[in-house]
């Protein structure tokens, strides 16, 4: 069971926008910056989006991020069959000594 | 360019102990916090373990701690993961991962990751 709730599944077909949405507490996501990960199939995890809505460079802007009290979105617009991906949000966590938390991951289909 | 390269994984028995490597280049490492994160194939993330740029902070999950030791190496550009008292749940793909900066800062580079398999 993760701290942070993700659909385990989403989809679209090419050119939609799709969200995905991510809910936390207030000892994670409300106090904290979310930042999300892509992991394409077979490869390790790649930083997407990070302190809620900031693209490294080399991220296209079809990627955007949100966050609002608990909750955090990342939606991606004209949808491309290579977006098909797991993706991760993650927060830090400031119970205890602090810790960072995942979300379980959602699982998008390019249909 | 930054890359991180883990090593180290392999099968070992349950109750046993690994020490999984990750050698770090590209960057100055000891400006910045480093982590291991893990992934039961198939499944999702899991943070294992951070460390600040010189060890002084130290954070593990509830599920790795007083089993799992890590450490770095600040000469040798070289971050480590000691697993001991191994259990089949352990069994994953074990990441290490460059923070931003401090230990709270988000992940910014990942290795490719080592396989640890525990199994009899």
């Amino acid at each position: 069971q993760s701290v942070l709730t993700q659909p385990p599944s989403a989809s679209g077909t090419p050119g939609q926008r799709v969200t995905i949405s991510c809910s936390g507490s207030n000892s994670n996501i409300g106090s904290n910056t979310v930042n999300w990960y892509q992991q394409l199939p077979g490869t390790a995890p790649k930083l997407l989006i990070y302190n809620n809505n900031q693209r490294p460079s080399g991220v296209p802007d079809r990627f955007s991020g949100s966050k609002s009290g608990t909750s955090a979105s990342l939606a991606i617009s004209g949808l491309q069959s290579e977006d098909e991906a797991d993706y991760y949000c993650a927060a830090w966590d400031d119970r205890l000594n602090g810790l960072w938390v995942f979300g379980g991951g959602t699982k998008l289909t390019v249909l | 360019e930054v890359q991180l390269v883990e090593s180290g994984g392999g099968l070992v028995r349950p109750g046993g102990s690994l020490r999984l490597s990750c050698a770090a280049s590209g960057f100055t490492f000891d400006d910045y916090a480093m982590h291991w994160v893990r992934q039961v194939p198939g499944k999702g993330l899991e943070w294992v373990s951070g460390i600040s740029w010189n060890g002084g902070r130290i954070a593990y999950a509830d599920s790795v701690k007083a089993r799992f030791t890590v450490s770095r190496d600040n000469a040798r550009n070289s971050l480590y993961l000691q697993i001991s008292s191994l259990r089949p749940e352990d069994t994953a793909f074990y990441y290490c991962a460059k923070s931003w900066g401090g230990v709270n800062y988000f992940f910014d580079h990942w290795g490719q990751g080592t396989l640890v398999t525990v199994s009899s």
